[in-house]
């Protein structure tokens, strides 16, 4: 059974910081997504990262995918406000369930 | 272009009461998923289906019931409402495996 580990759970940092993001999970996967999610609201879709060493950035926000150590990351480069947000990464187990992690409540300070 | 429509937005329930929660989707996508919410749970998936007359269950599927039986709806029943189904449900579709889920916005089901 697929299991996707995030870590931290929470993560409070200053604006202009950088920081990273962990995904971790159990079983062998070559599709890994990551969401975010504001505070009420739906979730969006950010990056589909489907091989090993994928890397896509989009701003300030690049996820990468290592799928030998079944392990993505996201880093965030000189964070901003409009970065706080909660931050989720899914993962497909191959039976076309996909699968989320309990997610990263990210909160930058001014 | 609607995406995922999911109706009603809001339901209070007494436990015991039947429901279903509606999703629509007009991408013609195959895949289709229900996820529920919870504080700190993350999302936990509860059933899904990869194309129409194809169902599976997903982490969490007691209680509920679902059935596909065309491209655009797939419909979550909730057989008899318990407390412990509160929760925030979000119904979302993938045109294939190897693309990101489009969301709708969420159902806030209150089981008193």
């Amino acid at each position: 059974e697929l299991k996707v580990e995030q870590n931290p759970l929470f993560l409070s940092m200053q604006e202009g910081k950088n920081y990273t993001i962990y995904c971790n999970y159990s079983t062998t996967s070559d599709r890994l997504y990551w969401y975010r999610q504001d505070p009420g609201k739906s979730l969006e879709s950010l990056f589909v990262l489907l091989s090993n060493g994928a890397v896509k950035q989009e701003g300030r926000l690049m996820a990468s995918l290592d799928t030998k150590a079944r392990l993505s990351t996201l880093h965030i480069t000189a964070a901003v406000h409009d970065l706080s947000a909660t931050y989720f990464c899914a993962v497909d187990d191959r039976d076309d369930k996909i699968i989320f992690g309990k997610g990263t409540r990210l909160h930058i300070l001014p | 272009n609607a995406g995922v429509t999911q109706t009603p937005k809001f339901q209070v329930l007494k436990t015991g009461q039947s429901m279903t929660l509606q999703c629509a989707q007009d991408m013609n996508h195959e895949y289709m998923s229900w996820y529920r919410q919870d504080p700190g749970m993350g999302l936990r998936l509860i059933h899904y289906s990869v194309g129409a007359g194809i169902t599976d269950q997903g982490e969490v599927p007691n209680g509920y019931n679902v059935s596909r039986s065309t491209t655009e709806d797939f419909p979550l029943r909730l057989l008899s409402a318990a407390p412990s189904q509160t929760s925030v449900y979000f119904c979302a579709s993938s045109s294939t495996g190897t693309g990101g889920y489009t969301f709708g916005s969420g159902t806030r089901l209150t089981v008193v």
